[in-house]
Order: structure tokens, then sequence, then C-alpha cells
């Protein structure tokens, strides 16, 4: 089966750094996704990762173990915009393709 | 504005109603999916099209009956509900494989249609 796990709830202070971690156990791997969602609105993508390493744009960092199955979106200068939940995604290639989507990570940035 | 559209924006019926969900993409993907999102709940594949062809169903009962009648379009038609569907259903679409050139191929989401079941 495919299985991703994510911490669910995080809290953290306005200008800090945060790590949101994610593990994954699926077949067929074809890239790692993160997607930002914000109360009543549509996920939208954050970065992607499908080779071990990080991968940086802006505020924004990601980091793919495929051995570990693990990744992490690292967040720099917290602002409170950025409160929302931050979805981890694996897609998965069989006949066609398709991405399966852990639990989601609500994180509550505070002044 | 991500260039997937979903009507209606929000959805009451009856356990007896017939309604259609509705998804356009203007993007020139071919693949496309529809998801649930129920409360804390990840979100859930139901449906998707590559092609046009449904490629995925993932044991979604059968009042849930998705079309695709070309690469823009997808519906997702309603029958004899349960109160449990009551959830946001995003549609989604992407091109089928990342291409390469920068392309990550990933997910493309509309605003999502809100469905409540009285």
């Amino acid at each position: 089966g495919q299985n991703i796990d994510q911490p669910t709830e995080m809290t953290a202070t306005e200008g800090a750094i945060v790590q949101i971690n994610c593990t994954y156990q699926t077949s067929g791997f074809n890239g790692l996704f993160w997607y930002q969602q914000h109360a009543g609105e549509a996920p939208t993508f954050l970065s992607y990762n499908v080779l071990d390493g990080l991968e940086e744009k802006g505020r924004f960092s990601s980091f793919l173990s495929r051995s570990k199955g693990y990744s992490y979106l690292l967040l720099k200068e917290l602002q409170m915009k950025d409160s929302a939940s931050y979805l981890c995604a694996v897609r998965v290639l069989n006949y066609g393709q398709n991405f399966v989507f852990g639990p989601g990570t609500r994180l509550s940035v505070l002044p | 504005e991500t260039g997937v559209t979903q009507t209606p924006r929000h959805l009451v019926m009856g356990m007896t109603n017939k309604k259609s969900l509705k998804c356009e993409q203007h993007l020139g993907h071919n693949a496309m999916y529809w998801y649930k999102q129920s409360a804390k709940k990840p979100l859930e594949l139901m449906f998707v099209y590559n092609f046009k062809e449904q490629t995925e169903n993932n044991s979604v009962p059968s009042r849930f009956s998705p079309e695709c009648p070309n690469s823009s379009h997808l519906f997702l038609h309603l029958h004899t509900l349960q109160p449990e569907d009551s959830a946001l259903y995003l549609c989604a679409s992407s091109h089928p494989i990342a291409r390469g050139g920068g392309d990550t191929g990933e997910l493309f989401f509309g605003e999502g249609s809100r469905l409540t079941v009285l």
C-alpha cells in the first residue's frame, strides 16, 4: 500500500525557522511534492524533489532522501501569511500516474 | 487563478437528488483528477483520467460517476449520496509525466466544490 506520514500540527514564531517532516512508503515513486493550502482555498505548489538532496526556492527549501523515504520542508523567516496547511505528496507511476497525499501539517505562525 | 475552474463552488443536495460537478482546465494538460477532502483526513484520490481514459478508480462507490468528454473537461455526476459524502471535492490537472526542461508535472488545483448532503 501507499502511506505518507506528517505531524498534524506545528506552531512557530514570526521570523523563526520551521522544519516540517514527511515520511513515506510507496511503490512506483516518481517525485515528492510539497503544497501549501490556506483555509478555504485550493492547494498551491511549493516545491518538487525527485533526486536526493536539497532544493532551495527563496524562503522555502525541500530535502529528499529516497533511501530513507524521508523529506522535509524548511521555511525560513516565517511570516504570518505562512500560517496554512502543508501537504506532502508522492507521485507514483502505475498504469498512468497519480499523486498520494499525506494528512497535511497545519502550521500556525504566532507574532 | 490556477487555470482550473470548478463549478459550482457550493452545492447543497438531498440524498435523492442528482447533480453534477464540473471542472475545466485551460492549461493544455492531459491528465485530470478528482480528489475528496474531508475534515481531518488526507486528500483522497477518487479518479484519474489520462488522455481521456480512466486510469484510476480508487474503490469509489458507484453513486459517484466520472465523465471526461475531452482533455479539458471533467465531470463528477452525483446521485443518491449519503451525508458522509459531504466534503470539498477538488479537481486537478497535470501533464501526464514530468517532461523535463524544468517542468515538474505538478498538480494544478481548482478552488473546489463544497458539497453538503442533507
